[in-house]
């Protein structure tokens, strides 16, 4: 059972352009909703975060927007560059019981921004 | 900085063998998680830790099993491994179960079996 669904799959931009990357949930007891970005031959890297009670949070050229009752939020990526192409993941976090704690990413997006 | 580090980036095993991947952290985490990342799969959780000889079976558990002797290390082991076991493998690991702390993940290790 996936418990989180992502898309696009992949994704192609000019530089300049915004990228724009969906995730939707079904479980409402995940408490933190990351998102993670992964270069060839790396392991993921926190890029940035929000909890539920927040609807947007913007760090430089990343946003992600929140919809608590939609159960989505999704990253946007204002005047990507080349240097933002890249895998990335979106993730959300247990809340209760034996799941506290843990992570349950979505399958990723690969990103390529054309120069 | 946090650093994990996983003990081999790549290694080629044949089928049956014993295979066992090493992560180590060096930021005294009481959390660590071993998953595979296949293309169009994503992250799939196998096993994870939140302490010394404690486990718990992630979403994808068969045919692997863990160990957690020591605080800073841990295992995972593939008890016979088959061809569909080839993968890549990524160790993480965080500091504790709430908070707004980051998994902080290894650079992986490719493992192929024959």
């Amino acid at each position: 059972q996936q418990q989180v669904k992502q898309s696009p799959q992949s994704l192609i931009v000019q530089k300049g352009g915004i990228s724009i990357i969906n995730c939707a949930y079904e479980n409402t007891a995940f408490d933190y909703f990351p998102w993670y970005q992964q270069f060839p031959g790396k392991g993921p890297a926190l890029l940035i975060a929000i909890r539920p009670d927040v609807s947007e949070k913007k760090e430089g050229r990343f946003t992600i927007s929140f919809n608590k009752s939609a159960k989505q939020f999704s990253l946007h990526i204002m005047d990507s560059q080349p240097g933002d192409s890249a895998t990335y993941f979106c993730a959300t976090r247990g809340q209760r019981g034996s799941t506290l704690g843990r992570l349950y990413f979505g399958r990723g997006t690969q990103l390529t921004v054309w120069p | 900085d946090v650093k994990v580090t996983q003990s081999s980036r790549y290694l080629v095993k044949r089928t049956g063998e014993k295979v066992f991947l090493e992560c180590v952290q060096d930021m005294d985490h009481e959390n660590m998680f071993w998953y595979r990342q296949d293309p169009g799969l994503g992250l799939r959780l196998i096993y994870f830790s939140y302490d010394v000889k404690m486990k718990e079976k992630g979403d994808i558990p068969e045919g692997y099993s863990v160990s957690r002797e020591k605080k800073e290390r841990f295992s995972l082991i593939l008890e016979s491994a088959s061809t569909n076991q080839t993968s890549m493998y990524l160790c993480a690991s965080t500091p504790g179960q709430g908070g707004n702390q980051p998994q902080h993940f290894g650079d992986g290790t490719r493992l192929s079996i024959l």
